[in-house]
């Protein structure tokens, strides 16, 4: 599977929209981008994936470049409770390898 | 949907005892389960993929015979650690692949374990 390379923290202001950005210059072209986040001392949740087209949901939305060597994860309108670490993942077969993520952190 | 229900969500052991921990897919049938060991400030890391009906694959360096998996029906999989010791002490979080989320993964709430 891919290997992915996200900063290990960042800050964002409350209200306002979040990016985490991902580099996955190794994705083969059946690989999927997830995104993942874990808010302290709870299992992952699932917040979004991507082939290839931009995704949107009711959590966020997902831009993939054309060249799908990376992405950003948009948190339009972050609030307190989206403070968690936010793991970008290739996920190609079966095993689900997680990183470090990076650790996001919304201040009021 | 899709959600995974995993018990007990915090437990105390003495060094020598052993403790199981269960997850439960409680609305999709789940036949391959996940389980993930999580130390303070570290990321999640695999330890072994539990097969309904088959036996459990382990990752490097974990110890089959310490942590017995179990994954007797398609909603119900059981994590032992057998004989625990004070460095077993982890946050250990259980996950199932979901059909609908494009395969994506969904997550227990994690089983805080400390042996004292």
């Amino acid at each position: 599977d891919a290997k992915t390379t996200q900063p290990p923290s960042m800050d964002c202001a409350e209200g306002r929209a979040a990016n985490l950005p991902c580099n996955h210059s190794t994705i083969s072209g059946n690989e999927y981008v997830y995104w993942y986040r874990q808010i302290h001392s709870q299992g992952p949740q699932y917040i979004i994936h991507g082939l290839k087209n931009n995704e949107t949901n009711e959590m966020a939305s997902l831009i993939i470049t054309e060249d799908r060597k990376s992405s950003t994860l948009i948190l339009p309108h972050a609030t307190l409770r989206d403070t968690a670490v936010y793991y970008c993942i290739v996920q190609g077969a079966q095993k689900l390898v997680f990183g470090q993520g990076t650790r996001l952190t919304i201040n009021p | 949907g899709a959600v995974v229900s995993q018990h007990p969500s915090r437990v105390i052991c003495k060094s020598g005892t052993s403790v199981k921990i269960e997850c439960r897919s409680l609305d999709f049938q789940a036949t391959t389960m996940f389980w993930y060991r999580q130390f303070p400030k570290q990321s999640l890391m695999l330890m072994a993929t539990s097969n309904e009906g088959s036996k459990a694959t382990y990752e490097q360096g974990v110890e089959k015979d310490k942590f017995l998996i179990n994954h007797a029906s398609l909603t119900l999989s059981t994590l032992t650690v057998t004989s625990a010791h004070p460095e077993d002490s982890s946050f250990y979080i259980c996950s199932a692949r979901v059909r609908e989320w494009g395969y994506g993964y969904t997550f227990g709430s994690g089983t805080r374990l400390t042996v004292v």
